[in-house]
């Protein structure tokens, strides 16, 4: 069956550091990926997606790029700031097509001090 | 617009007892999931709803159960409530759209205790 496995956190970094949360995943087909964050208090959120391989995801400084070959997504931000302290999910979804149901790793816990 | 939407916020209830949870899916989406988020966990697929039937189910047992009405709103059913279906409950709509990629949005989900 599907399966992510995500980087255990917590991470901890100081304001405009280097982020890198790992994700690697098990599928079977031709998953699409996903980083979803989940801020204190609200619900998750996308914030971004790769539908295919070598495909590069990006949002408000983040980027993840589909690796067929290494079956990983790491999420990546050059200078964090401490408003993306949040829960971080890598997740897998069926590619394409209606029945789409996601797959969640357990979550990274980032926390950015000023 | 409104997003998605869940009630109650918060719930408790005893071992033994049954619960029904609701969403209200964003507009103009047709196809509501749920997902069962346990604590410091990711979130579990449950099952999914399209034109009021279930179309997918995840490895949960039948005292889940759903439900979902021509206006596409959705409830979540728990019968015989165990201490370990403590958790956040996640409610998702997405638009069904053949042949793409049909984006979940979530929404603040419900917080259920079991005592």
């Amino acid at each position: 069956g599907n399966s992510v496995t995500q980087m255990e956190g917590p991470v901890t970094l100081s304001e405009e550091a280097f982020l890198t949360i790992n994700c690697t995943y098990t599928a079977t087909g031709y998953p699409s990926l996903f980083w979803y964050v989940q801020y204190p208090g609200e619900g998750l959120q996308l914030l971004l997606k790769a539908t295919k391989a070598d495909d590069k995801g990006s949002n408000k400084g983040f980027e993840a790029t589909y690796r067929k070959e290494t079956t990983s997504f790491h999420l990546e931000k050059g200078s964090v700031q401490v408003s993306d302290s949040a829960v971080y999910f890598c997740a897998l979804g069926t590619s394409g097509g209606s029945n789409y149901k996601l797959t969640f790793g357990k979550g990274t816990l980032l926390t950015v001090n000023p | 617009d409104a997003g998605v939407t869940q009630s109650p916020t918060h719930l408790i209830k005893t071992r033994g007892q049954q619960v029904t949870l609701r969403c209200s899916p964003k507009s103009g989406h047709d196809t509501v999931s749920w997902y069962q988020q346990a604590l410091g966990q990711g979130p579990q697929f449950i099952f999914q709803y399209y034109e009021e039937e279930e179309r997918q189910r995840g490895n949960f047992p039948d005292r889940f159960s759903g439900h979902q009405f021509p206006n596409y709103s959705s409830e979540l059913n728990v019968n015989a409530l165990l201490l370990g279906d403590s958790a956040l409950y996640l409610c998702a709509s997405s638009l069904e759209l053949t042949g793409s990629y049909n984006e979940q949005f979530f929404g603040p989900g419900t917080r259920l205790t079991v005592l």
